[in-house]
């Protein structure tokens, strides 16, 4: 069936450090892909999309490009913030209204 | 605008006992979801509204699992009996919907906080 795996953390970096947490999908055809963040205490937030090949998503300096040929859609960042510490998760959707298909989740800590 | 609004935020049960989340979407989203986020994963779909009609059901534990949607806006799910492994954080999340589908961010989800359940 369709999945979404991710790399495991927690992750640990200092402030101002480059950002990458993998992601990589199982899916037939198009499947929008997405990114969610989690703050603690808070609900879901969407940080990001890409609806089709080659799409690069955008928001709040993080980034992450649809790779159809590696089924991958890695999240970046060049600089990341203390402020940026949460759960990432990498999630994807087959059609519009279906339901959201979540990896795992990755735990972000960044000290100062 | 305010956004998915869910009650209460926590709840400790004894095993046996029935409980009841509610979720009031934000205004005007057709759709309506709720998810089950269980510690160290991601959520997973437990039923899906369009309106007051469940269109995607098929992942609710039928036998102990209930939910509603009158008059298509706010929802309520309920556990009877809880069982321990029914420990997990509670998701409701809302969308547009399908009256909206020329819009191509009317799909997007919108999540509210959750209600964290402890069944002991």
């Amino acid at each position: 069936g369709d999945s979404v795996t991710q790399m495991e953390g927690p992750v640990t970096l200092s402030e101002e450090a480059f950002l990458t947490i993998n992601c990589t999908y199982t899916a037939t055809g198009y499947p929008s892909l997405f990114w969610y963040v989690q703050y603690p205490g808070e609900g879901l937030q969407l940080l990001l999309k890409a609806t089709k090949a080659d799409d690069k998503g955008s928001n709040k300096g993080f980034e992450a490009t649809y790779r159809k040929e590696t089924t991958s859609f890695h999240l970046e960042k060049g600089s990341v913030q203390v402020s940026d510490s949460a759960v990432y998760f990498c999630a994807l959707m087959k059609t519009s209204y279906d339901k959201v298909i979540f990896g795992p989740g990755t735990s972000l800590s960044v000290i100062p | 605008e305010a956004g998915v609004v869910q009650s209460p935020r926590y709840k400790i049960i004894e095993k046996k006992q029935p409980v009841a989340f509610w979720c009031n979407p934000i205004s005007g989203h057709n759709t309506l979801y709720w998810y089950r986020q269980n510690l160290g994963q991601g959520p997973e779909l437990l039923i899906r509204y369009e309106n007051e009609e469940a269109v995607d059901d098929s992942q609710l534990p039928k036998d102990r699992f209930s939910a509603e949607r009158l008059k298509g806006v706010d929802s309520t799910l309920k556990i009877q009996p809880a069982e321990l492994g029914d420990s997990a954080v509670y998701l409701c999340a809302s969308s547009l919907g399908l009256l909206f589908v020329a819009d191509p961010d009317s799909y997007e989800q919108y999540f509210g906080p959750g209600t964290r359940l402890t069944v002991t």
